[in-house]
């Protein structure tokens, strides 16, 4: 079974352009959320999916957005990069319906910001 | 308040021996579950363990145990039998609420980087 898969690995970015960030799940879970890390801030929430409906939402400006396209896959869209947002964004996948699935998580995109 | 409390930025264990990675949580819901997810320097989440705040039991997962005392809202992991591999940053994680929604929405500890010696 293929785990979460997460495009591209690294991105390299200047301030003021946007970026797209891919996440496929694991077939069969219909949840996506995604995860921002950095050595300062930790890992902070940004958003869920659920069956294409945003279901949570973080504490993060309306730069960063998302969707889910009806196979669960995910894309995060971030526009007018700034340097704060170099980061490492996970994405996590489940089945999304009880409390206590684990969370299956890709290996992340590195974004740099210039 | 940090809702997730890691308390020791790293920790140094010899090979072979146990190791306890502390996390106190702070919630007023009386439905939660915890989580433990060990991160390489790879950079992927691994699942390690849960416990959820119902559970009579303490969970335990192969080498893993999760030390749950409710009442002083700690959720310690206990690795027995060290080995290299372990060495990674370790992270206590929590979801509050049930069902779905709740979502998938886990808030995460600062981490503690663990270096298993030989």
């Amino acid at each position: 079974k293929a785990g979460v898969t997460q495009t591209p690995r690294y991105l390299i970015k200047t301030r003021g352009q946007q970026v797209t960030l891919s996440c496929s799940p694991i077939s069969g879970h219909r949840s996506v959320s995604w995860y921002q890390q950095t050595p300062g801030q930790g890992l902070q929430f940004l958003f869920e999916y659920f069956s294409e409906t945003q279901r949570n939402k973080g504490n993060f400006p309306g730069r960063f957005s998302g969707r889910q396209f009806s196979n669960s896959r995910s894309e995060m869209n971030v526009s007018t990069l700034e340097l704060g947002d170099s980061a490492l964004y996970l994405c996590a996948s489940s089945f999304g319906q009880t409390t206590n699935e684990k969370l299956f998580f890709g290996s992340g995109t590195q974004l740099s910001v210039l | 308040a940090q809702k997730i409390t890691q308390t020791q930025p790293g920790m140094f264990v010899q090979e072979k021996e146990a190791v306890t990675l502390d996390c106190t949580y702070d919630t007023s819901d009386p439905s939660y579950g915890l989580f433990w997810y060990k991160q390489p320097s790879s950079g992927e989440m691994i699942f390690l363990i849960y416990q959820g705040s119902y559970d009579q039991q303490n969970a335990t997962e192969g080498r893993y145990s999760l030390n749950f005392q409710k009442a002083r809202k700690s959720a310690n992991l206990v690795i027995s039998a060290s080995q290299l591999g372990d060495s990674a940053m370790y992270f206590c994680a929590m979801r509050e609420g049930m069902g779905e929604t709740s979502g998938s929405r886990l808030t995460f500890g600062e981490g503690t980087q663990l270096t298993v010696n030989p």
